[in-house]
Formats: structure tokens, C-alpha cells, sequence
């Protein structure tokens, strides 16, 4: 699977945007973009995935570069419940033996 | 709909000894995942069940960890014996299959070996 690179932590203030950026210049045809984030003492919690297309969904917002080899991910209005480890990942979407590699994420903090 | 049990949520060990984690995924996923996670690092995949298969282990210490899932619901991980090195948090993870379908993840087991 294609590696990512991606800030160690950011700051966004409360209300406003926050934009994650992940880079992923080695990235295949065939694999998706995933984020997950992971509050303090919690398991990881899956956001959104895509392929090429930019994604929608409840929580968040998913922009991927016509290249694909970045994408960032948005949330629209940033709370306190937004800080945590945002994990950037890409993988081949087939069903057996795919290594779901985590790398380190970005730090997100929102501030008051 | 209930998560992903896990217990303990703590567990103190001294190195040598045994211990041992459960996990309970969420009912009608046929993929069990277990990772480690070491404090700082992202969390890392050390076994993927399908149904009661092993699909990957290609990272699972085999010297010291196992692994079992038996009837293809409930999952097990041992470490026998335990490193210093094994302090860590053991997060267990469940979907509906393999491939995009995204992971549930339980709240983990926090290991600490003295």
C-alpha cells in the first residue's frame, strides 16, 4: 500500500474550518483514500473514503486532487469534540490480506 | 446497535507472564481485526480473521502472540511470554467484510509490562 505523509498537529479555531492536508504522491489506480480519527483513550473512528471523487458525507468532506496525490480532508464547523489523531490512509479495496497501515496522523486541536 | 466489546480495559503484567484479551465484535461481521497500538504511533494490524480464517498474520509475533477465533464470533489474543516491549493498547476492530467496508473499533486494552 502507497505511504502518506501528513502534519504532525494543527490548530483550528472553534466555528470555523478545519482542512487536513495528506499527501500521497505514490498512490495507485486502485486505491481508495481513507481518514478515520482517534479521540483521546477511544478507538479509531472512521470519517469518510474515496477513490477520485470528491465525498460528502455527515461528518465531513473529502477534496482529492486530480492526480491524487493529495487530498485534504474539511470539517465544515470545527467543535471542542473535534480534537483528536486524524490518520490519513490509502489502500486497495479488496477483501483479503490488505495491511491497514496507520501512520502517526495529525494532531488536530480546536481551540476555543 | 452494540460496538465492539473488549475486556479488560487494563491490564498490569510483569514481563514473562501471560495475559490474555477478548473481543467481542459487533453481531453479523465477518472480519475481526487485532491491532497494537504503542504510545505516540498509529495503531498497527496484527491479525485479520474472516469468519473463523486467517486471512493475515504477517505480522503477528508468532514466537510470543496467538490468536484464535473460534465459531467465528468471539476472538482471543495471548501473549505468552510478555516483553517489556509489549506495552501497548490492543484495539479490536470488526466490519461487515473485508475491502471498503469501513472498521468499528472497540475501546481497546491498555498493557502495561514491568
Amino acid at each position: 500500500d502507497a505511504k502518506t505523509t501528513q502534519p504532525p498537529s494543527m490548530d483550528c479555531a472553534e466555528g470555523r474550518a478545519a482542512n487536513l492536508p495528506c499527501n500521497h504522491s505514490t498512490i495507485s489506480g486502485n486505491e481508495y483514500v481513507y481518514w478515520y480519527r482517534q479521540i483521546h483513550s477511544q478507538g479509531p473512528q472512521y470519517i469518510i473514503h474515496g477513490l477520485k471523487n470528491n465525498e460528502t458525507n455527515e461528518m465531513a468532506s473529502l477534496i482529492i486532487t486530480e492526480d491524487r496525490k493529495s487530498s485534504t480532508l474539511i470539517l465544515p464547523h470545527a467543535t471542542l469534540r473535534d480534537t483528536a489523531v486524524y490518520y490519513c490512509i490509502v489502500r486497495v479495496a479488496t477483501n483479503y490480506g490488505q495491511n491497514f497501515v496507520f501512520g502517526p496522523g495529525t494532531r488536530l486541536s480546536a481551540l476555543p | 446497535e452494540a460496538g465492539v466489546a473488549q475486556s479488560p480495559r487494563y491490564k498490569i503484567i510483569e514481563k514473562r507472564q501471560s495475559v490474555a484479551f477478548w473481543c467481542n465484535p459487533i453481531s453479523g461481521h465477518a472480519t475481526l481485526y487485532w491491532y497494537q497500538q504503542i504510545l505516540g504511533q498509529g495503531p498497527k494490524l496484527l491479525i485479520q480473521f474472516q469468519n473463523n480464517g486467517v486471512v493475515d498474520d504477517s505480522q503477528l509475533p508468532k514466537d510470543r502472540f496467538s490468536a484464535e477465533r473460534l465459531k467465528g464470533v468471539d476472538s482471543t489474543l495471548k501473549i505468552q511470554p510478555a516483553k517489556l516491549e509489549d506495552s501497548a493498547v490492543y484495539l479490536c476492530a470488526s466490519s461487515l467484510g473485508g475491502g471498503l467496508y469501513e472498521q468499528y473499533f472497540g475501546p481497546g486494552t491498555r498493557l502495561t509490562v514491568t
